[in-house]
């Protein structure tokens, strides 16, 4: 079993729907939670990130942390066709030191 | 504004060449780290480095090595390449322990042939 799972899509939504991506987790000891967007041929760019557990809003986006779930989630409201991209997420802490454990990344495509 | 530099975006090499892969970053970071991404898998942490001349393998080390000669660069080095090495290679740095914003290179997508 992988240490965090996420469902690669492809998700596929018309321009301002919300989308919702999430993320599971294996690790208890996990404390800090990221959302990362990559653009296709870039390298992945910090979105978000969260410690511990609750929610965290940035414009359009929310980010959520449920340990007792080990679930997190990220929300894009009114999404553009500009938030098409690749969605990752990550963790990072305890044991893990400096090691940063990422999902496998959501492919979203926000049609116009 | 460029942080973190990757040497090659298109890599061609054959079966059992040697490859070196470059990274070099301007932010003083102390941790840098090579990933390799393929479809369905995510980023998979290959080898990290906490300061000059420190190593530590990751999850997926086997058949690749590393080099850290100076704070600024981190060289990924494939020793005999092989076809199942054909990827996206990703450098990112960060700063210190507790969070840290990662910052990526653009990639290289290696092909072996």
């Amino acid at each position: 079993q992988k240490e965090v799972e996420q469902d690669p899509g492809p998700l596929s939504v018309p321009e301002g729907a919300i989308v919702s991506l999430n993320c599971t987790y294996s690790n208890s000891a996990f404390q800090y939670f990221m959302w990362y967007r990559q653009y296709s041929r870039k390298g992945p760019e910090l979105l978000m990130y969260t410690y511990s557990s609750g929610n965290k809003e940035d414009g359009r986006f929310t980010a959520q942390v449920d340990k007792s779930s080990k679930y997190i989630s990220l929300f894009i409201r009114d999404s553009q066709p500009s938030d098409s991209a690749t969605y990752l997420c990550a963790m990072r802490g305890g044991t893990g030191g400096f090691k940063t454990i990422f999902g496998a990344g959501t492919r979203l495509f926000v049609k116009a | 504004d460029v942080k973190v530099t990757q040497s090659s975006r298109y890599l061609v090499k054959r079966t059992g060449e040697k490859v070196f892969l470059e990274c070099v970053q301007d932010m003083d970071h102390e941790n840098m780290f090579w990933y390799r991404q393929d479809p369905g898998l995510g980023l998979r942490l290959i080898y990290f480095s906490y300061d000059v001349k420190m190593k530590e393998k990751g999850d997926i080390p086997e058949g690749y090595s590393v080099s850290r000669e100076k704070k600024e660069r981190f060289s990924l080095i494939l020793e005999s390449a092989s076809t199942n090495q054909t990827s996206m290679y990703l450098c990112a740095s960060h700063q210190g322990g507790g969070f840290a914003e990662a910052f990526f290179g653009q990639g290289t997508r290696l092909t072996v042939v």
